[in-house]
């Protein structure tokens, strides 16, 4: 499946470093979603964008960032993360909200925060 | 705040044995869907319901809604090594939408 991809797959940094996360959709969905997903809990909901405006902000530290220039991009600036950080960082997308429509994942990008 | 719960967190079957996985939430739901994801990989969409007392079922895949729309299950009749991975359902109260923790199920030859 292309209809959601993620760059870069893999990503190591350090706590002093600034670094992004970027995504893609080709499905011209309008929603887009960014999840954290670690060992130890499930998929937790980060940021929600619909039609380029955020909708939902889990009370998400300030270390990350987002930012959806349109409807086909989003991105996810990071910078002074801390070890527990380190997981699996999932994007998504859908025609409109979660709960109604189903989401399409991206492969990830695997963090760790050395 | 609404949680989402699923049981067994893990489940070894051996092959050609049946599995049921069960998610249950403290509220009413407005839908619940259902994901896969295998090992490595990331959650790919399986099936929405969205009726009271629905029942959906996709080849070996039977998945159930409650009558109170407060729980539901998917159970694999005769698994197979491809149905390893993580089953992960997911609900939503309006706007909140929440995944449960995932059931793993490991399929031995």
């Amino acid at each position: 499946e292309t209809g959601v991809t993620q760059t870069p797959r893999h990503l190591v940094m350090g706590m002093t470093n600034k670094k992004s996360l970027k995504c893609e959709q080709h499905l011209g969905h309008n929603a887009m979603y960014w999840y954290k997903q670690s060992a130890k809990k499930p998929l937790e909901l980060m940021f929600v964008y619909s039609l380029e405006e955020r909708v939902e902000n889990n009370s998400v530290p300030s270390r990350f960032s987002p930012e959806c220039p349109n409807s086909s991009h989003l991105f996810l600036h990071l910078h002074t993360l801390q070890p527990e950080d380190s997981a699996l960082y999932l994007c998504a997308s859908s025609p409109g909200l979660a709960g109604s429509y189903e989401q399409y994942f991206g492969p990830g990008t695997r963090l760790t925060v050395t | 705040g609404q949680q989402v719960m699923q049981i067994p967190q893990y489940q070894h079957v051996q092959e050609g044995e049946d599995f049921t996985t069960y998610c249950n939430s403290s509220t009413t739901l407005s839908n619940i869907q259902w994901y896969k994801q295998r090992p490595g990989g990331h959650p790919v969409f399986l099936i929405q319901l969205v009726k009271s007392g629905e029942v959906k079922k996709q080849k070996r895949l039977t998945f159930q809604f409650g009558e109170a729309k407060k729980n539901s299950s998917l159970h694999i009749t005769a698994t197979q090594t491809t149905d390893v991975g993580t089953y992960f359902c997911a609900g939503s109260v309006g706007q909140n939408f929440v995944f449960g923790p995932g059931t793993r199920l490991s399929v031995l030859p």
